[in-house]
């Protein structure tokens, strides 16, 4: 079955203590991405990747390191998380570089809460 | 990447027929209006896609007018299943002017009753 995967699902944490949140495609995609979701907000994108080994700045980058080593993996990284990064997470991929013809795919989100 | 402008929500009843229009003023002439659908605690999921005029699938048309500078996703006979939050995203292909950068915007809250 076609599908991005988060794991985990829930986190809680506490300030200053990195973690790292999975997702992988199984879909041969070039295009991986994630977003932050918050009350009020909407989804705003943190990081993106166009292909292995590119990445790139979305809308809300501070306090996230991303990676792009295979390419069906894309973890993003908290290395010292903060309350004000609790959020809903989600990560998504489309077929060819982000282009709009090409659907996105997201996963299930992961909820994490920082204290 | 076009900013989008959506009605935070809207109120329907089962059986109705609904309309949520999205303005889009400054969509580029490579740009697609592309609608997703999102249920609490889910990752969205894609409804429509078009460019111009028309687009019809099994679950919902896409009006565009000539234009372009709006968009309208029209469900048919909603259900209470169609309770969700709906996005619209409008931009180009190829990632081009910007187009990696995908942002949806604060989407339309829709609430379908008995």
């Amino acid at each position: 079955e076609a599908q991005v995967t988060q794991n985990p699902r829930y986190l809680i944490t506490v300030t200053g203590k990195k973690l790292t949140v999975t997702c992988s495609q199984n879909m041969n995609h070039e295009y991986m991405s994630w977003y932050r979701q918050d009350p009020g907000l909407g989804l705003r994108q943190i990081y993106y990747s166009m292909n292995v080994e590119v990445t790139d700045k979305g809308d809300v980058p501070e306090g996230y390191k991303v990676s792009r080593k295979e390419k069906r993996n894309f973890p993003l990284i908290l290395e010292s998380p903060s309350p004000n990064q609790t959020s809903l997470y989600f990560c998504a991929s489309n077929r060819r570089g982000g282009a709009l013809d090409s659907p996105l795919h997201f996963g299930n989100g992961t909820r994490l809460t920082v204290t | 990447l076009a900013k989008t402008t959506q009605p935070i929500s809207m109120d329907s009843y089962e059986g109705q027929e609904v309309n949520i229009t999205c303005s889009h003023n400054n969509i580029a002439t490579n740009d697609y209006i592309t609608w997703y659908q999102q249920f609490p605690s889910q990752g969205p999921r894609f409804i429509i896609q078009g460019y111009k005029t028309k687009v019809t699938n099994e679950v919902a048309s896409l009006f565009i007018p000539a234009d372009r500078k709006s968009s309208t996703l029209s469900l048919p006979r909603v259900s209470l299943s169609d309770t969700a939050v709906y996005y619209c995203l409008v931009g180009d292909i190829a990632g081009k002017g910007g187009g990696n950068k995908l942002t949806f915007g604060t989407g339309t809250q829709l609430k379908v009753e008995l």
